[in-house]
Protein backbone atom coordinates (compact mmCIF):
# COMPACT_ATOMS: atom_id res chain seq x y z
CA UNK A 1 0.00 0.00 0.00
CA UNK A 2 1.12 3.02 -1.51
CA UNK A 3 -0.49 5.16 0.78
CA UNK A 4 -2.30 7.13 -1.92
CA UNK A 5 -5.57 6.79 -2.13
CA UNK A 6 -7.69 7.30 -5.91
CA UNK A 7 -11.37 7.10 -6.49
CA UNK A 8 -13.03 5.82 -8.48
CA UNK A 9 -11.11 2.88 -9.08
CA UNK A 10 -12.72 1.92 -12.32
CA UNK A 11 -15.24 4.39 -14.18
CA UNK A 12 -17.75 3.20 -17.53
CA UNK A 13 -18.77 6.57 -19.41
CA UNK A 14 -20.07 7.87 -23.24
CA UNK A 15 -18.02 10.25 -25.28
CA UNK A 16 -19.24 13.72 -24.80
CA UNK A 17 -19.58 13.38 -21.26
CA UNK A 18 -17.16 14.71 -18.40
CA UNK A 19 -15.97 12.98 -15.20
CA UNK A 20 -13.49 13.81 -12.39
CA UNK A 21 -11.19 12.03 -10.88
CA UNK A 22 -10.06 12.00 -7.52
CA UNK A 23 -6.83 11.42 -5.71
CA UNK A 24 -5.57 11.35 -1.84
CA UNK A 25 -1.95 12.00 -1.43
CA UNK A 26 -0.05 10.43 0.95
CA UNK A 27 0.19 12.22 4.91
CA UNK A 28 2.17 14.87 4.55
CA UNK A 29 2.92 14.81 1.02
CA UNK A 30 3.24 18.10 -0.62
CA UNK A 31 2.94 17.24 -4.28
CA UNK A 32 0.57 15.06 -6.75
CA UNK A 33 1.33 14.62 -10.13
CA UNK A 34 -1.14 13.11 -12.75
CA UNK A 35 -0.40 10.33 -15.34
CA UNK A 36 -2.38 8.71 -18.36
CA UNK A 37 -1.16 5.26 -19.02
CA UNK A 38 -3.21 3.97 -22.49
CA UNK A 39 -1.78 1.04 -24.58
CA UNK A 40 -0.56 2.85 -27.41
CA UNK A 41 1.19 5.44 -25.31
CA UNK A 42 2.41 4.32 -22.18
CA UNK A 43 2.86 6.00 -18.73
CA UNK A 44 2.56 10.15 -19.73
CA UNK A 45 3.18 12.69 -17.32
CA UNK A 46 -0.22 14.96 -17.84
CA UNK A 47 0.62 17.77 -14.65
CA UNK A 48 1.83 18.28 -11.22
CA UNK A 49 1.12 20.54 -8.46
CA UNK A 50 2.63 21.57 -5.35
CA UNK A 51 0.94 22.78 -2.74
CA UNK A 52 -2.34 23.94 -4.13
CA UNK A 53 0.05 25.07 -7.26
CA UNK A 54 0.71 24.22 -10.61
CA UNK A 55 4.41 23.29 -10.81
CA UNK A 56 4.79 21.47 -14.19
CA UNK A 57 2.69 20.80 -16.88
CA UNK A 58 2.95 17.59 -19.59
CA UNK A 59 0.74 16.48 -22.48
CA UNK A 60 -2.17 17.46 -21.15
CA UNK A 61 -5.25 18.17 -23.30
CA UNK A 62 -7.17 21.71 -23.11
CA UNK A 63 -10.21 19.60 -22.52
CA UNK A 64 -8.70 18.28 -19.14
CA UNK A 65 -7.95 20.26 -15.91
CA UNK A 66 -7.07 19.81 -12.49
CA UNK A 67 -6.55 21.28 -9.25
CA UNK A 68 -5.10 20.59 -5.68
CA UNK A 69 -7.39 21.96 -2.96
CA UNK A 70 -5.94 23.18 0.80
CA UNK A 71 -6.22 20.12 2.25
CA UNK A 72 -3.59 18.72 -0.83
CA UNK A 73 -6.39 16.27 -2.21
CA UNK A 74 -6.09 16.50 -6.03
CA UNK A 75 -8.81 16.27 -8.74
CA UNK A 76 -8.29 15.54 -12.74
CA UNK A 77 -11.35 16.90 -14.25
CA UNK A 78 -11.90 15.19 -18.04
CA UNK A 79 -14.38 16.64 -20.40
CA UNK A 80 -16.02 16.08 -23.75
CA UNK A 81 -14.76 12.56 -23.56
CA UNK A 82 -13.57 10.88 -26.60
CA UNK A 83 -13.06 6.78 -27.27
CA UNK A 84 -9.35 7.84 -26.86
CA UNK A 85 -9.66 8.76 -23.71
CA UNK A 86 -9.72 5.56 -22.46
CA UNK A 87 -6.78 4.58 -20.30
CA UNK A 88 -5.69 3.81 -16.65
CA UNK A 89 -5.19 7.62 -15.00
CA UNK A 90 -2.52 7.47 -12.68
CA UNK A 91 -1.98 9.64 -9.47
CA UNK A 92 1.31 9.86 -7.52
CA UNK A 93 2.46 11.82 -4.41
CA UNK A 94 6.02 12.85 -3.18
CA UNK A 95 7.65 15.45 -0.81
CA UNK A 96 7.20 14.27 2.80
CA UNK A 97 11.17 14.86 3.19
CA UNK A 98 11.39 18.40 1.24
CA UNK A 99 13.06 18.36 -2.10
CA UNK A 100 11.78 16.67 -4.41
CA UNK A 101 14.22 13.52 -4.84
CA UNK A 102 12.49 12.06 -7.65
CA UNK A 103 10.84 8.98 -5.57
CA UNK A 104 7.11 9.17 -6.33
CA UNK A 105 4.33 6.61 -5.03
CA UNK A 106 1.76 5.65 -7.32
CA UNK A 107 -2.03 5.18 -6.53
CA UNK A 108 -3.56 2.09 -8.05
CA UNK A 109 -5.50 4.33 -10.55
CA UNK A 110 -8.64 5.02 -11.92
CA UNK A 111 -9.58 3.03 -15.25
CA UNK A 112 -11.71 5.05 -17.56
CA UNK A 113 -13.56 3.28 -20.31
CA UNK A 114 -15.28 5.68 -22.85
CA UNK A 115 -17.84 4.00 -24.86
CA UNK B 1 15.19 15.14 -21.49
CA UNK B 2 17.95 12.53 -21.45
CA UNK B 3 16.95 9.26 -23.28
CA UNK B 4 17.28 6.22 -21.79
CA UNK B 5 17.54 2.71 -23.92
CA UNK B 6 16.30 -0.52 -22.36
CA UNK B 7 15.53 -3.81 -24.26
CA UNK B 8 11.84 -4.58 -24.76
CA UNK B 9 11.91 -7.69 -23.05
CA UNK B 10 13.99 -9.92 -20.74
CA UNK B 11 13.22 -13.73 -19.57
CA UNK B 12 14.56 -14.99 -16.36
CA UNK B 13 14.09 -18.41 -14.34
CA UNK B 14 12.76 -17.95 -10.60
CA UNK B 15 15.70 -17.92 -7.79
CA UNK B 16 17.93 -16.76 -11.07
CA UNK B 17 19.53 -13.56 -10.61
CA UNK B 18 18.57 -10.78 -13.05
CA UNK B 19 20.48 -8.37 -14.60
CA UNK B 20 18.10 -5.46 -16.43
CA UNK B 21 20.47 -2.81 -18.66
CA UNK B 22 19.99 0.55 -19.56
CA UNK B 23 22.10 2.55 -21.46
CA UNK B 24 21.65 6.39 -21.10
CA UNK B 25 24.71 8.01 -23.19
CA UNK B 26 23.65 11.84 -22.55
CA UNK B 27 23.54 11.73 -18.89
CA UNK B 28 24.81 14.90 -17.63
CA UNK B 29 26.28 15.19 -14.48
CA UNK B 30 23.31 16.38 -12.58
CA UNK B 31 20.73 13.60 -13.53
CA UNK B 32 20.33 11.19 -11.07
CA UNK B 33 19.47 7.12 -12.30
CA UNK B 34 15.84 6.04 -11.21
CA UNK B 35 14.48 2.37 -11.70
CA UNK B 36 10.90 1.83 -11.02
CA UNK B 37 8.87 -1.10 -11.81
CA UNK B 38 5.15 -1.98 -12.70
CA UNK B 39 3.34 -5.13 -11.38
CA UNK B 40 0.35 -5.82 -13.60
CA UNK B 41 -2.79 -4.12 -12.85
CA UNK B 42 -1.03 -2.09 -10.76
CA UNK B 43 0.50 1.42 -10.40
CA UNK B 44 4.55 1.92 -10.88
CA UNK B 45 6.56 1.06 -8.13
CA UNK B 46 9.81 3.03 -6.74
CA UNK B 47 12.69 0.65 -6.50
CA UNK B 48 16.29 2.15 -6.40
CA UNK B 49 17.96 5.17 -7.59
CA UNK B 50 21.73 6.51 -7.55
CA UNK B 51 24.20 9.01 -8.83
CA UNK B 52 27.38 7.60 -8.95
CA UNK B 53 28.13 4.99 -6.51
CA UNK B 54 26.05 1.81 -6.95
CA UNK B 55 23.71 1.15 -4.22
CA UNK B 56 22.23 -1.71 -2.52
CA UNK B 57 18.37 -1.93 -0.82
CA UNK B 58 16.19 -4.35 -0.19
CA UNK B 59 14.26 -4.90 -3.22
CA UNK B 60 17.56 -4.83 -5.71
CA UNK B 61 21.29 -3.50 -6.56
CA UNK B 62 21.95 -0.91 -8.45
CA UNK B 63 25.18 -0.91 -10.41
CA UNK B 64 26.52 2.58 -12.00
CA UNK B 65 29.63 2.68 -15.23
CA UNK B 66 32.15 4.53 -13.85
CA UNK B 67 31.62 6.98 -16.74
CA UNK B 68 27.97 7.12 -15.99
CA UNK B 69 26.85 6.41 -19.70
CA UNK B 70 25.15 3.18 -18.63
CA UNK B 71 23.62 0.99 -15.31
CA UNK B 72 22.07 -2.23 -14.42
CA UNK B 73 19.73 -3.03 -11.75
CA UNK B 74 20.41 -6.14 -10.44
CA UNK B 75 17.70 -8.37 -8.82
CA UNK B 76 19.36 -11.10 -6.79
CA UNK B 77 16.96 -13.72 -7.08
CA UNK B 78 14.14 -13.32 -9.18
CA UNK B 79 10.88 -14.43 -8.00
CA UNK B 80 7.09 -14.43 -10.13
CA UNK B 81 6.41 -11.50 -8.21
CA UNK B 82 9.38 -10.09 -9.83
CA UNK B 83 7.74 -10.15 -13.21
CA UNK B 84 6.61 -6.43 -13.87
CA UNK B 85 8.17 -3.73 -16.78
CA UNK B 86 10.96 -2.01 -15.51
CA UNK B 87 11.65 1.31 -16.06
CA UNK B 88 15.25 2.95 -16.12
CA UNK B 89 14.87 6.78 -15.77
CA UNK B 90 17.10 9.84 -15.37
CA UNK B 91 15.52 12.29 -13.15
CA UNK B 92 17.71 15.81 -12.83
CA UNK B 93 15.42 17.40 -10.05
CA UNK B 94 13.72 20.17 -12.43
CA UNK B 95 11.28 18.06 -14.03
CA UNK B 96 8.64 14.82 -13.39
CA UNK B 97 9.41 11.79 -14.30
CA UNK B 98 9.52 11.17 -18.10
CA UNK B 99 8.45 7.18 -18.19
CA UNK B 100 10.37 5.11 -21.24
CA UNK B 101 8.49 2.01 -22.78
CA UNK B 102 10.71 -0.09 -19.99
CA UNK B 103 11.90 -3.82 -19.81
CA UNK B 104 9.20 -6.35 -19.81
CA UNK B 105 10.65 -8.98 -17.22
CA UNK B 106 9.23 -12.43 -17.45
CA UNK B 107 10.22 -15.01 -14.73
CA UNK B 108 9.57 -19.04 -15.11
CA UNK B 109 8.71 -20.87 -12.62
Amino acid sequence: DSGVTQTPKHLITATGQRVTLRCSPRSGDLSVYWYQQSLDQGLQFLIQYYNGEERAKGNILERFSAQQFPDLHSELNLSSLELGDSALYFCASSGRQGPHTGELFFGEGSRLTVL
Amino acid sequence: DAKTTQPNSMESNEEEPVHLPCNHSTISGTDYIHWYRQLPSQGPEYVIHGLTSNVNNRMASLAIAEDRKSSTLILHRATLRDAAVYYCILFSGNTPLVFGKGTRLSVIA
